[in-house]
């Protein structure tokens, strides 16, 4: 499975647009990216889930270059309660692994009034 | 959407005992459920793939007698720290996907559950 490399930590403040990039040299052709959402002593919740150039709904846009070897979460206006860890994971396809999906160290995002 | 339910959300044992949990995928069948670890300030560990009527895959370094995964239904799958030591407190979660359709789906994720043994 590709590999993510995320940074640990962001703060921000509300009201910002928050970008989160997440480094995936390895991807594979059948490869999803996909991003979640974790709060403190609950479990990941999904954000959203792309395959190539951009993708948006309620919460997220998620851009992906043509290489595929990058993505970015765009979290626009965020408030306190976007504080929270998010993971990117690549290749959290049903054709890959089973559809295990293996998590990487994620980015801890501070929100700050 | 789909839901996950974990249960309990939180639990204290006797070093010694053993201690159930269990996932239940309340409006799909999940083929496949997974079971995850974190410690604090970390990020979620696989354990365990466990799969709808056949033995669980366990990942490298998880001890799969000390931890016993039961899957004996579409919509239910259980996991239990046999003999749990101090060690074992951490928190718990498991994941459902319905890994037999056409095409990629989300994972969906119980609430977890808060493991404190003393």
């Amino acid at each position: 499975l590709a590999k993510t490399t995320q940074p640990i930590s962001m703060d921000s403040y509300e009201g910002q647009e928050v970008n989160i990039t997440c480094s995936h040299n390895n991807i594979a052709t059948n490869d999803y990216i996909t991003w979640y959402q974790q709060f403190p002593s609950q479990g990941p919740r999904f954000i959203i889930q792309g395959y190539k150039t951009k993708v948006t709904n309620e919460v997220a846009s998620l851009f992906i270059p043509a290489d595929r070897k990058s993505s970015t979460l765009s979290l626009p206006r965020v408030s306190l309660s976007d504080t929270a860890v998010y993971y990117c994971l690549v290749g959290a396809t049903i054709y890959n692994q089973g559809g295990k999906l293996i998590f990487g160290q994620g980015t801890e995002l501070s929100v700050k009034p | 959407g789909a839901v996950v339910s974990q249960h309990p959300s939180r639990v204290i044992c006797k070093s010694g005992t053993s201690v159930k949990i269990e996932c239940r995928s309340l409006d799909f069948q999940a083929t496949t459920m997974f079971w995850y670890r974190q410690f604090p300030k970390q990020s979620l560990m696989l354990m365990a793939t466990s799969n709808e009527g056949s033995k669980a895959t366990y990942e490298q370094g998880v001890e799969k007698d000390k931890f016993l995964i039961n899957h004996a239904s579409l919509t239910l799958s259980t996991l239990t720290v046999t003999s749990a030591h101090p060690e074992d407190s951490s928190f718990y979660i498991c994941s459902a996907r319905d890994v037999t359709g056409q095409g990629d789906t989300e994972a969906f994720f119980g609430q977890g559950t808060r493991l404190t043994v003393v």
